[in-house]
This record gives structure tokens, sequence and C-alpha cells, in this order.
């Protein structure tokens, strides 16, 4: 069965330094994907970042990268530089083809001034 | 306007009656999905759907009907609302579910009093 670990409910960081949200996952399927998502206070669902089980290199979206360990089924998120505006739930997640889609169950991220 | 929208955003409804949430894309993506989020669970599976008349339960399926005869369309039906279906409902959408992401719709709030 797929499953995302987040085990860490809450997290600070001071602004401008870099913070990694930890993301284990499991599956038994050869071809996935990993996301992360962003939930501010508003509400909506932003996406992140994207890696394919397939993809030899860690993926980068501007401040964002995502350290891919695939042995050890890892997926962290990686915000270098954090801004104010990072303060959000943050969300892991896993697409199977052919299957469905699922989360962890969120890190609350609040950067400090 | 393009892109996934949640009809309902916001309802009051009483315990024993009927509610559906409406969920409407334009991208003809195939998989089509009902996340309800409530504090301390992220988001939780409940329907999903790989076509047109194909759905299949998810985590928390109990007390919750759909359909898909369209596939731009994934209706959410509560049968007989409960107090414990209050929740903030999010419908999302996907052309490949593992290298694709999910998009998300705005969220339909829902209060059972």
């Amino acid at each position: 069965a797929q499953k995302i670990t987040q085990t860490q409910p809450g997290m600070f960081v001071q602004e401008k330094e870099a913070v990694t949200l930890d993301c284990t996952y499991d599956t038994s399927d050869p071809s996935y994907g990993l996301f992360w998502y962003k939930q501010p206070s508003s509400g909506e669902m932003i996406f992140l970042i994207y890696q394919g089980s397939y993809d030899q290199q860690n993926a980068t979206e501007g401040r964002y990268s995502l350290n891919f360990q695939k042995a050890r089924k890892s997926a962290n998120l990686v915000i270098s530089a954090s801004q104010l505006g990072d303060s959000a739930m943050y969300f892991c997640a896993m697409g199977n083809y052919g299957q469905n889609f699922v989360f962890g169950p969120g890190t609350r991220l609040s950067v400090l001034p | 306007d393009a892109g996934i929208t949640q009809s309902p955003r916001y309802k009051i409804t009483e315990t024993g009656r009927q509610v559906t949430l409406m969920c409407h894309q334009t991208w003809s993506h195939s998989y089509m999905f009902w996340y309800r989020q409530d504090l301390g669970h992220g988001l939780r599976l409940i329907y999903y759907s790989a076509a047109a008349d194909i759905t299949d339960k998810g985590e928390v399926p109990d007390g919750y009907v759909v359909s898909r005869s369209k596939t731009e369309n994934f209706p959410l039906t509560l049968e007989s609302a409960t107090r414990s279906q209050t929740s903030v409902y999010f419908c999302a959408s996907s052309g490949q579910l593992n290298t694709g992401e999910l998009f998300f719709g705005e969220g339909s709030r829902l209060t059972v009093l």
C-alpha cells in the first residue's frame, strides 16, 4: 500500500535561513512521482515541486529543492533563504501510475523574523 | 475560464439532509479526486476516478457517493449528512498520476449542524 510519512508536525526557522522538511514514502511500484504542496492560511493548495522515480537528478524550483534518496525512500523538501511568506502547511504527496494520489499529514512551518 | 471549480464554496446544512458538492474541470483530465481536510488529519482521500464511469473508494468513503457520467464533472453526495462530515472538501484532477501534478479546486467548506 502507498503511504507518506511526515514526522515533523511543526517546524520553526529564522528568516533567511534554510530549512529541511522530512518526507518518507512507501510503495512497491517502480514508477511513481513525488510532490510537495504548500497550503497557506488562505487555504489553497499550491504545487511546489515534482520528482519522478526515475529522475537521476534532484529537482529544483527556485528556492525549493527536493533531496531524493530512492534507496531510503525519502523525498525531503529544502527551502533556502526562508521568507516570512513561506509560513504555511507543507504536504508531501505521491502519485502512482494506475492507482491514486496520497498525502502525508503535513508539516506546519513558521518563519520567524 | 479554464481550470477546476467547486461549488458551493460554503454550505451549512442540517443532520440527515442530502448535500451534493460539485466539481468541474476544463482540462479533460482523466483522474479526479475528492479529499476532505480536517485538523490533525491532513488530506484524506474519499473517492477517486480514473475515467468516466470508473470510480473507486479511497481511505474514508463511508457516507459518501460519487458519480462520473462525464469526464469533466465529479460530484460528491452526502446522502444523509452527519456532524462528523463537517470539513473542508477539496476536488482535484490530474492527467497522469506519476508524472503530473494534482490541480486543486478552491475547496468547499461544509458545516453540518
